[in-house]
């Protein structure tokens, strides 16, 4: 598949801060985008996820935006909270069989 | 409803060894799949499934083969194990391989001395 740049690798903030984590993809025929958490251990499960004919979606405290033009898309996290530490990867899929790339993951340190 | 269940949770393996890693799914999924996760390289697919008797290679399948004979199950074959195959394996299947999310199983730790 075609590579996703993620950005940062490690990423700490103070608890109650945001945290923003970006990604980078190639192929501009991608139409599905989708954030993992994966907690030390333990499998990768999905928090989020958008579709290329939305621009931005959210649950909570959580969000997602998606810049087609760009080719990039991100995830916001507001007031972040000590059970948000954890790996976060995103992923996209371009339409073919192959099913979903995935970035290199970014490690998220919440600071008490 | 279990979702995606592997086995075994961990397992030990000397170099030259052959095993099966075991994934089963009770969710109707047409597409399964098998990743591997190495330290800082993300997760890698090694061969995926859009439906039973229908198999393909991924991005690192060298090493690894597969078959699947039912919609439910996608064993995943070592022939020759080697160190460089040391890594975490995790199972996932979605509804289409094409806008649907993945559900993981809770993977596989294996070890090749």
């Amino acid at each position: 598949g075609e590579n996703v740049e993620q950005h940062p690798s490690t990423l700490s903030v103070q608890e109650g801060d945001s945290a923003v984590i970006k990604c980078t993809y190639s192929d501009s025929a991608s139409n599905y985008f989708p954030w993992y958490k994966q907690e030390l251990g333990k499998r990768p499960q999905l928090i989020i996820d958008i579709r290329s004919n939305v621009g931005e979606k959210k649950d909570q405290r959580i969000a997602v935006t998606l810049n087609k033009t760009a080719k990039h898309f991100s995830l916001h996290i507001t007031e972040t909270q000590p059970e948000d530490s954890a790996v976060y990867f995103c992923a996209w899929t371009g339409g073919g069989a192959d099913g979903l790339t995935f970035g290199k993951g970014t490690h998220l340190i919440i600071q008490p | 409803n279990a979702g995606v269940t592997q086995t075994p949770k961990f397992q030990v393996l000397k170099t030259g060894q052959s095993m099966t890693l075991q994934c089963a799914q009770d969710m109707n999924h047409e597409y399964m799949s098998w990743y591997r996760q190495d330290p800082g390289m993300g997760l890698r697919l090694i061969h995926y499934s859009v439906g039973a008797g229908i198999t393909d290679q991924g991005e690192v399948p060298n090493g690894y083969n597969v078959s699947r004979s039912t919609t439910e199950d996608f064993p995943l074959r070592l022939l020759s194990a080697a160190p460089s195959q040391t890594s975490v394996y995790f199972c996932a299947s979605s509804v289409s391989s094409y806008n649907s999310p993945l559900h993981f199983g809770n993977g596989t730790r294996l070890t090749v001395t």
